[in-house]
């Protein structure tokens, strides 16, 4: 069983919906990362959190938008996605933010913009 | 500029073959690490191994072993005697140490093993 849980496993939602995928990690890791994935492609890094501040953000656009309310947690706020959008979301964490480590993956949330 | 390429867009064999999963990479810096992410059809990315680019040793784990040659910039995976639980896309990434811990995967490789 993965040590990082996503909800929902499943999303549809329409351009003008607001939802929000969550993600939870209690190995006491203090990076989390946000990760986009396309249908037979590599996961594309979209937010890096290190020690609940935001370190990274892959201009990504501001209809997601990223949270940490606390080290176990982090969440995607989406708003007014496109279609394009569809796609498989990752959380991950390490222990760390550095270049080290390994980083520990869930199952994803499964996103359909209708 | 830092790349990770996987060759091998999709590879089928029938189960009990051994089958060899490429992996080329490229970085300017010295201090780099090597990782193998297996994907099944659940999504999860399950981390399979690390490899520091100092540590060329070779690495044996049950059915899977990994032969990392600095010389080449390789990193290749071989899983001896398949299974059917192995079908899964397979990524090879990079994280750098001066490129603050940003992986950088490969495209990945579709491993289908037939009964």
């Amino acid at each position: 069983d993965t040590e990082v849980t996503q909800t929902p496993k499943h999303l549809v939602m329409g351009m003008t919906n607001k939802k929000s995928l969550k993600c939870e990690q209690h190995m006491g890791h203090r990076a989390m990362y946000w990760y986009k994935q396309k249908a037979k492609k590599p996961p594309e890094l979209m937010f890096v959190y290190s020690y609940e501040k935001l370190s990274i953000n892959e201009s990504v656009p501001s209809r997601f938008s990223p949270e940490c309310p606390n080290s176990s947690l982090l969440n995607l706020h989406l708003h007014a996605l496109q279609p394009e959008d569809s796609a498989l979301y990752l959380c991950a964490s390490s222990q760390v933010y550095d270049s080290t480590g390994e980083l520990f993956f869930g199952e994803g949330s499964r996103l359909t913009v209708l | 500029a830092q790349k990770v390429t996987q060759a091998q867009t999709e590879i089928s064999v029938v189960e009990k073959e051994d089958v060899t999963l490429d992996c080329v990479y490229e970085t300017r810096d010295t201090t780099y690490y090597l990782f193998w992410y297996k994907q099944p059809p659940s999504g999860e990315l399950v981390f399979l191994i690390r490899r520091n680019s100092f540590d060329e040793q070779n690495e044996i784990s049950g059915r899977y072993s990994w032969n990392f040659q600095k010389s080449t910039s390789s990193f290749n995976f071989t899983i001896t005697a398949s299974q059917v639980v192995d079908s899964a896309v397979y990524f090879c990434a990079l994280r750098s140490h001066g490129n603050t811990g940003k992986l950088i995967f490969g495209q990945g490789t579709t491993l289908q093993v037939k009964p």
